[in-house]
Formats: C-alpha cells, sequence, structure tokens
C-alpha cells in the first residue's frame, strides 16, 4: 500500500517560518493537498495542487513540491496556527488514496 | 455557503451496524463526489470510500471493501454511510466532506462521533 511520511512534530516561536514535509513516492506525478485541523474541530484545505491556496487562506501559507518531496512552509507562524497539519496524495495509478499521518505544529 | 451537517453522535455494541448520514446544502449536490474519512482517537485521518453525488459509483479502499456501503439520496441531497460488524477498532470521528478531483475534501462536515463498545 502507499503511504506518505510527515514528521511527527514541528514547533516554531512566533514570527518564525514552520516549514512540514512529506514524502511519497508518486509525488514527482501526483498532487499534493495540506490540511489544517485545530483540535476538537474537522480539517480545512489550506493548500491544493501543491501550491494553491484556496480563498480565505492566509498569505502566510504556501506550498511546494520537487522530487518526492512536498513541504508546506508557514511564514510568520502564529499562535492560531497551532494545529495537526495533514498532507493527502495518491498512488501512481490513483487508486490509494492517503493521507500522511500528520504534524503536530507547536507556535511558542 | 457550502455545508455538509451529519447526524449526532452514536453508541454501538461490537458487532452492530452503523449508518451516518450527510446533508449537504449550498450547492449542486450531483456536480460533485462525497468522501468519508474517520479519525480514531488521537490517531490520523483515514479515507473510507468516496461516492458520486451523480451516479451512485463508489470506490471503497481494499480495507472496506465489503463491510461498508455508500448511498445518496439527490431528492434531498444526502449522503449516507453504512458500516457493519462494528468492532472497538472502528471507534472514531467520521467526517463527510465534498470531494472532487481538483479540490479533494474541499468542505468538510462537523463529524460524527462514534463509540463502539459492550
Amino acid at each position: 500500500s502507499y503511504e506518505l511520511t510527515q514528521p511527527p512534530s514541528v514547533s516554531v516561536s512566533p514570527g518564525q517560518t514552520a516549514r512540514i514535509t512529506c514524502s511519497g513516492d508518486a509525488l514527482p506525478r501526483k498532487y499534493a493537498y495540506w490540511y489544517q485541523q485545530k483540535s476538537g474541530q474537522a480539517p480545512v484545505l489550506v493548500i491544493y495542487e501543491d501550491k494553491k491556496r484556496p480563498s480565505g487562506i492566509p498569505e502566510r501559507f504556501s506550498g511546494s513540491s520537487s522530487g518526492t518531496m512536498a513541504t508546506l512552509t508557514i511564514s510568520g507562524a502564529q499562535v492560531e496556527d497551532e494545529a495537526d497539519y495533514y498532507c493527502y496524495s495518491t498512488d501512481s495509478s490513483g487508486d490509494h488514496r492517503v493521507f500522511g499521518g500528520g504534524t503536530k505544529v507547536t507556535v511558542l | 455557503q457550502v455545508q455538509l451537517v451529519q447526524s449526532g453522535g452514536e453508541v454501538k455494541k461490537p458487532g452492530a451496524s452503523l449508518k451516518v448520514s450527510c446533508k449537504a446544502s449550498g450547492y449542486t449536490f450531483t456536480s460533485h463526489g462525497i468522501s468519508w474519512v474517520r479519525q480514531a482517537p488521537g490517531k490520523g485521518l483515514e479515507w473510507m470510500g468516496w461516492i458520486s453525488g451523480n451516479n451512485g459509483k463508489t470506490n471503497f479502499p481494499q480495507k472496506f471493501q465489503g463491510r461498508v456501503t455508500m448511498t445518496t439520496d439527490t431528492s434531498t441531497s444526502t449522503a449516507y454511510m453504512e458500516l457493519r460488524s462494528l468492532t472497538s477498532d472502528d471507534t472514531a470521528v467520521y467526517y463527510c466532506a465534498r470531494d472532487s478531483i481538483a479540490e479533494p475534501f474541499e468542505y468538510w462536515g462537523q463529524g460524527t462521533l462514534v463509540t463502539v463498545s459492550s
């Protein structure tokens, strides 16, 4: 089965830059998507198709992808950005739809 | 605005079945699919399957094939997910999400907590 690998946690000071990685063998051929989930809430899409930002998502959230790794960057992280972040993609066939294990971002 | 409103939480016995509803509004139901995603306590997100809002076509990962049924009622813009033969491992929050190729899981329901316990 296909897997996406994320670091379990990332810590950053307020105003600094947080980078969350997601690695997967099919990422050179498939888009990555990123979801933010705050405690007790449903996930929210923050990046789609590697680097596009839905309306209403702050500009400090950006995405990139190179080779087998996609990256979510939070530039100038704020306390309200504390959350779990999940990447999502599929295998090369598109049959296996998977989320990464999630990364807990702490801003303090 | 797009809204997905799910049915309330439930407590089930092992071996029982579960059926969760997801009522959509704010968009044309038949123009998008619905996926179901679950999250066990303290764990990550797990995709359970997808159903077309147009023709009822479904797609499930192998893990859930034979144990899950997904249906829609286009007259009420409601999607349903039924999971059978429940075990304690099925204790989770179940989410529905509007799902399209360009923006998968773009909008989410509020979640339904299901506890499986004897």
